[in-house]
């Protein structure tokens, strides 16, 4: 399968602030994510990706708070805006259509850890 | 949306026991994925198994869609086993969209 990295790994930013993280697969992919995982808790879908349009967001995520740009089908990038404590988390992007399993298997990529003061 | 429940929430075990993790799942789904966190966030993909029986290794999976649960068989467990795992389901009519259950916290002693 595809390989996907994230940048930052990690970062510790002040509220009030926004962070940008980017999600790159080595091959072109149909379908991208993005995740959150609040501190010991599952993961809940944020939004998909869509190449060339505009995200499309899950129920309790809105643009203004977590812009995504798709420029191309290997490139996504999520911003967390205006960053409060309550933001900590890690943010997770994953792609479908690169499996061999499955036509819509989906793989994570490592995550970027973010922490809020 | 799909509620997805995983039990137990917590498994403690000695190496070399087995052990059942069980997925719930209330709709028909396109897809189901198991996926083990390890202890620093990253996900690995066990299985893609939306119907049926894998094998990988010491770690087995059947998924029986008709009755809308799936069960991952972990055999002589070891401490590298420990982390937490993840059940996901793709609703029938929510392409790519993952609904993830709340996990199995594994420890394996030694």
């Amino acid at each position: 399968s595809a390989v996907i990295s994230q940048k930052p790994s990690r970062d510790i930013c002040q509220r009030g602030t926004s962070l940008t993280i980017q999600c790159q697969v080595d091959s072109q992919v149909t379908m991208m994510f993005w995740y959150r995982q609040q501190p010991g808790q599952s993961l809940t879908l944020i939004a998909t990706a869509n190449q060339g349009s505009e995200a499309t967001y899950e129920s309790g995520f809105v643009i203004d708070k977590f812009p995504i740009s798709r420029p191309n089908l290997t490139f996504s990038t999520l911003t967390v805006s205006n960053m409060s404590p309550e933001d900590s988390s890690i943010y997770l992007c994953s792609f479908a259509g690169g499996g061999t399993s499955g036509y819509n298997e989906q793989f994570f990529g490592p995550g970027t850890r973010l922490t809020v003061l | 949306g799909i509620q997805v429940e995983q039990s137990p929430p917590d498994l403690i075990l000695q190496e070399g026991a087995n052990s059942t993790l069980r997925c719930n799942f209330s709709d028909s789904v396109n897809n189901l994925q198991w996926f083990h966190q390890n202890p620093w966030g990253q996900l690995i993909n066990l299985f893609y198994i939306p119907s049926g029986t894998k094998q990988n290794g010491r770690l087995s999976a059947t998924t029986v869609a008709t009755e809308r649960y799936s069960l991952l068989y972990i055999s002589s467990s070891q401490t590298t086993d420990s982390g937490v795992y993840f059940c996901a389901v793709e609703r029938s009519d929510s392409w790519g969209k993952l609904q993830f259950g709340a996990g199995t916290q594994v420890v394996v002693t030694p």
